[in-house]
């Protein structure tokens, strides 16, 4: 399986502000997907990172909130946005291997908390 | 009706003994399911994936797919301490990359 990425591990950011997540995965993938974790709670799909294009969002989240950039195959980002409280999550980045069809590995995951 | 349920738990087993974790799935056009086990403070690792109905077994882990009953089970022989952790199943429809998770179960293997 790829061998993922993620940068910063963990950040403590304050309301309102910003934080730009990187992915990056040591080979070319077609699909890299963003997910949420809440505290206790389970995967969340935010949206598809599309190469080349706009990503494609999952009901509830929106482009302006969570900003996802792909420049290519291999690296994506994902910004979150006017941060509060309720931001405070893991957000992990996944990808689809090259080997058997649709199966999804994950990153190590950022650990967010909103003060 | 979620689309994809799990015991959360938490259940305890013997060191030893089979664990036999349990999901349940609305969707019956999901073709492709995924069992993930998760430490805490760690992201998800696949374990097991299963597309025909059956048994599949790797090592100590069996994948077992009841289509027509949307039943899918993790059993884990031989539980060892370090199979503590909170499992996730997953379903993935034909065509369609998107990952739906269920909320997971913990489960704690007793030495």
């Amino acid at each position: 399986s790829a061998v993922i990425s993620q940068k910063p591990s963990r950040d403590i950011c304050q309301r309102g502000t910003s934080l730009t997540i990187q992915c990056q995965v040591d080979s070319q993938v077609t699909m890299m997907f963003w997910y949420r974790q809440q505290p206790g709670q389970s995967l969340t799909l935010i949206a598809t990172a599309n190469q080349g294009s706009e990503a494609t969002y999952e009901s509830g989240f929106v482009i302006d909130k969570f900003p996802i950039s792909r420049p290519n195959l291999t690296f994506s980002t994902l910004t979150v946005s006017n941060l509060s409280p309720e931001d405070s999550s893991i957000y992990l980045c996944s990808v689809v291997g090259s080997g058997r069809v649709s199966e999804q590995y994950f990153g190590p995951g950022t650990r967010l908390t909103v003060t | 009706q979620k689309e994809v349920e799990q015991n959360s738990g938490p259940l305890s087993v013997p060191e030893g003994a089979i664990a036999s974790l349990n999901c349940t799935y609305s969707d019956r056009v999901s073709q492709s399911f995924f069992w993930y086990r998760q430490y805490s403070g760690k992201s998800p690792e696949l374990i097991m994936s299963i597309y025909s109905n059956g048994d599949k077994e790797d090592g100590r882990f069996t994948a077992q797919l009841n289509k027509a009953s949307q039943y899918v089970s993790l059993l884990i022989r031989d539980s060892q301490p370090s199979d503590s952790a909170t499992y996730l199943c997953a379903a993935l429809r034909f065509g369609n990359e998107k990952l739906t998770f269920g909320t997971g179960t913990r489960l704690t293997i007793i030495p």
